[in-house]
This record gives structure tokens, sequence and C-alpha cells, in this order.
């Protein structure tokens, strides 16, 4: 079965740092570009950033760029975020999502189930 | 850069068709077709069900279509039924070669 699976997440004090990890399971990671998305409590989802297959290509949104830094180890299957200098308007759920092409282009076709990320003193 | 622009709620009874529009610029929407949509029921992660503006992806039923003109996407879901009460979200490609959602739809079943 083709699947993602997010972890890393808590509680933090604002300013602080977290690491999240995606393990990716049924596919081989070399094969397409993977994403961050997130979803604030009871709002839409946000796009937080994109890696192309081989790290080439690394892209961020406005919001967390200089912040985040997105990675990844293609031979252990796996997939991070580094997220300092953390805001409670960082607080969301965090989604990990394969893409379905090799670059930032493809749609986002297999999803985890969040990992929740709560920012706050 | 800004979300994509969905109406905030549509509704529609069973059998009847309903359609979300999606509002860019010739930035995303306009310039790419790498329009892609997403169903979200509560308390669940987002599916993929329309890739590419027009594309299911397999074992997503052929009542969702998408299409596109100029800078507005849209989804019809034809013959509604009760599980696809839910949240629609689409999302685009985008010449900063990043992705942008849009504000996401809520669908109720009448």
């Amino acid at each position: 079965e083709v699947q993602v699976v997010e972890s890393g997440g808590g509680l933090v004090q604002p300013g602080r740092s977290l690491r999240l990890s995606c393990a990716a399971s049924g596919f081989s990671l070399d094969d397409c570009a993977m994403h961050w998305v997130r979803q604030a409590p009871g709002k839409g989802l946000e796009w937080v950033s994109g890696i192309s297959w081989n790290s080439g290509t690394i892209e961020y949104g406005d919001s967390v760029k200089g912040r985040f830094t997105t990675s990844r180890d293609n031979a252990n299957n796996s997939l991070y975020l580094q997220m300092n200098s953390l805001r409670p308007e960082d607080t969301a759920v965090y989604y990990c999502a394969k893409g379905n092409a090799y670059d930032l282009r493809g749609a986002f076709d297999v999803w985890g189930q969040g990992t929740m990320v709560t920012v706050s003193s | 850069q800004s979300a994509l622009t969905q109406p905030p709620s549509v509704s529609g009874s069973p059998g009847q068709s309903v359609t979300i529009s999606c509002t860019g610029t010739n930035s995303d929407v306009g310039s790419y077709n790498r329009v892609s949509w997403y169903q979200q029921p509560p308390g669940t992660a987002p599916r993929l069900i329309i890739f590419e503006v027009s594309n299911r992806p397999s074992g997503v039923p052929d009542r969702f279509s998408g299409s596109k003109s100029g800078n507005t996407a849209s989804l019809t879901i034809s013959g509604l039924q009760a599980e696809d009460e839910a949240d629609y979200y689409c999302s685009s490609y985008t010449a900063s070669s990043t992705s942008v959602f849009g504000t996401g739809t809520k669908v109720t079943i009448l």
C-alpha cells in the first residue's frame, strides 16, 4: 500500500524549533517530488514547501521562507521539515504529500494523516 | 502568493449537479494546466480527485469533472450523493515554481 506517515509534531514555545519527519512506504521516493501542506484549526489548506525528486529544486511559501527548511533522504524513504523561529501562526496540522511528478508541478496524490504542531507559551 | 478564490459554500439536493469555481490569475491558473482539486470530509486528510485540470485518478467516480477557461477553473459534481458532503479545494502551480490553494468550498447536501 502506498502511504506516507508524518511524525514529530507537538507543543513548542514561540521562537523554538521543531523537526517533522515523513516516512514513505509502498513506493520509491526517487520517483517523485514531495510536499508539505498545513492547515490551521478551522482554516483552509496552505502549501508550505516542495522538493523535487533529487533535491535540485526546493521552494517555500512566503509565510515560512527563511525559517523552514525541507530536505529528503531517498535512501531511507524519508522527508523532513526543519521549522525554526516558530510563531503562534504556525500552529496547524502539517501534512506530508506525495507529488505525482518528478518536479514541483504535479498534483498531490497521496496524503498522510497529518501531525499537529502547536506553538504557544 | 494570494490564495485562489472559491465560493465559501454551495449546496444541492441528491441527484442534482453543483459547480465550484476557482479563480486565479495569469501567473497561476491562467498559465498552467496544473490545476488540481481535493476533497476533504470533516476530520480527514484531503484526497486528490482531479489533476491537470480534468483528469481523474483511479477510483474517483466519473461524477466528478474538471475544466478551465482563462484564469478560472471549475469542478462539477453530477448526481450529488450524501457522501459528497465535504470541503473542496483547488490548487494550481504558479510562475514562482510554488503551489497555491484555493480558499475552499463547503458542499452541503440538502
